[in-house]
């Protein structure tokens, strides 16, 4: 089973400062099976990101991608009010898919 | 624009059955597989597991194969996700979520609300 590990797991900012989240695989995921999920209390997951740096429909170019192997990225360049949410990483690419414990983004 | 609409919370009693409603809409239920999803209460997300949606093929998760079935109703353009043996651990908010494709790899594009599932005597 892969493991991701989500750091840090809470990041207190403001609304227009830079959001650097962190996921880390304990084995190499190819970028194809590597999304992102934006989740708020209430409401079901969002799809943010997949194929590790593919923006999902309607979401915002402030919303990038990166990484390969074994670490990714997800980075909010500006945030805005409703972005402050949970953030989960997820491998789809080997059984039993897999999440990342989550980064909760708040309101500093 | 696709949706997946839930059943709604279920309490039951440890060693009870529950079965979870997942109804499509707004798109082909046959192009794209389910997937099943839960979240106890402090913990990640887990996948449980997943149909495709026009051949009734299913995978699940190693650790929760034979007390997990997932199955479908074409006709309904539903999928349902029954839990058995239920015990306190299984506490959780239960997901069906599309696979943007009908392969089993892919990301999750469409989740529904969610059903909240406790077991309590």
């Amino acid at each position: 089973e892969i493991v991701l590990t989500q750091s840090p797991g809470t990041l207190s900012l403001s609304p227009g400062e830079r959001a650097t989240l962190s996921c880390r695989a304990s084995q190499s995921v190819s970028s194809s099976y590597l999304a992102w999920y934006q989740h708020k209390p209430g409401q079901a997951p969002r799809l943010i990101m997949f194929g590790a740096s593919t923006r999902a429909t309607a979401i915002p170019d402030r919303f990038s991608g990166s990484g390969s192997g074994t670490d990714f990225t997800l980075t909010i360049s500006r945030l805005e009010p409703e972005d402050f949410a949970v953030y989960y990483c997820q491998q789809f690419g080997s059984s039993p898919l897999t999440f990342g414990g989550g980064t909760k983004v708040e309101i500093q | 624009q696709a949706q997946l609409v839930q059943s709604g919370a279920e309490v039951k009693q440890p060693g009870a059955s529950v079965k979870v409603s997942c109804t499509a809409s707004g798109y082909n239920f046959m192009s794209n597989g389910i997937h099943w999803v839960r979240q106890a209460p402090g913990q990640r997300l887990e996948w449980m597991g997943w149909i495709n949606s026009a051949s009734g093929k299913t995978q699940y998760s190693q650790k929760l194969q034979g007390s997990v079935t997932i199955t479908r109703d074409t006709s309904a353009d539903t999928a349902y996700l029954e839990v058995r043996g239920l015990r306190s651990e299984d506490t959780a908010v239960y997901y069906c979520a599309r696979s943007s494709s009908s392969y089993m790899f892919e990301a999750f594009d469409v989740w529904g609300q969610g059903t909240m599932v406790t077991v309590s005597s």
